[in-house]
């Protein structure tokens, strides 16, 4: 079966921009959760959805949003892009919320000049 | 909020050694999973543990929920193991909490 598919796999934006990340998960699964990696900060938890609603939040600020359509796929968006947002951003799914299981993405590289 | 620490934080060794690295939380959990990161991004999922141990081929891990402490194992390390191995727990409303990895080389 298809794995979790994110797109775009790179993207180079300016300052102030915003972005829209993209994220459809292992068919059957209805649980998807936002990761930002940096070298400095590691791996942290965006925010998670099932069934179309957010269930979790981590702790970023409200120009990080994020939301699922019917069919499970997900979609993140920066406003107002900054330096310090350049990072690699993962997705993973998983068939229940807290059920684990975890299936991640490969990652859509953001880079903010 | 949990915090998770990850020892060693980087980790060189010969082919065929025995690695273990280890995983310490904060606070009770609900499942524990070891990641396998390699350079470019990709993560797999290589153990999600709630309780004692599990193997699969060469790679074991184990968990002590008294203990708040997980480890994971490689027996006869190959240089394709080289990669980052990272720690992560879950449990609350803050989905899953990581460790910051350890950064493994094997030489052949």
């Amino acid at each position: 079966k298809a794995g979790v598919t994110q797109t775009p796999r790179y993207l180079i934006k300016t300052r102030g921009q915003q972005v829209t990340l993209s994220c459809s998960p292992i068919s059957g699964h209805r649980s998807v959760s936002w990761y930002q990696q940096t070298p400095g900060q590691g791996l942290q938890f965006l925010f998670e959805y099932f069934s179309e609603t957010q269930r979790n939040k981590g702790n970023f600020p409200g120009r990080f949003s994020g939301r699922q359509f019917s069919n499970s796929r997900s979609e993140m968006n920066v406003s107002t892009l900054e330096l310090g947002d350049s990072a690699l951003y993962l997705c993973a799914s998983t068939p229940l919320q807290g059920l684990g299981g975890y299936t991640f993405g490969s990652g859509t590289r953001l880079t903010v000049v | 909020k949990n915090e998770v620490e990850q020892s060693p934080q980087n980790l060189t060794a010969q082919e065929g050694e025995f690695i273990t690295i280890n995983c310490s939380y904060s606070v009770g959990i609900s499942a524990l999973h070891w990641l396998q990161q390699h350079p470019g991004g990709g993560i797999v999922s290589l153990f999600m543990l709630s309780s004692g141990k599990k193997k699969h081929g060469r790679l074991i891990a184990t968990i002590n929920i008294q203990e708040k402490h997980s480890s994971l194992h490689i027996t006869a390390s190959h240089p394709r193991d080289s990669a980052v191995y990272i720690c992560a727990v879950e449990g609350g409303a803050d989905g899953l909490t990581f460790g910051k990895g350890t950064h493994l080389i094997i030489q052949p």
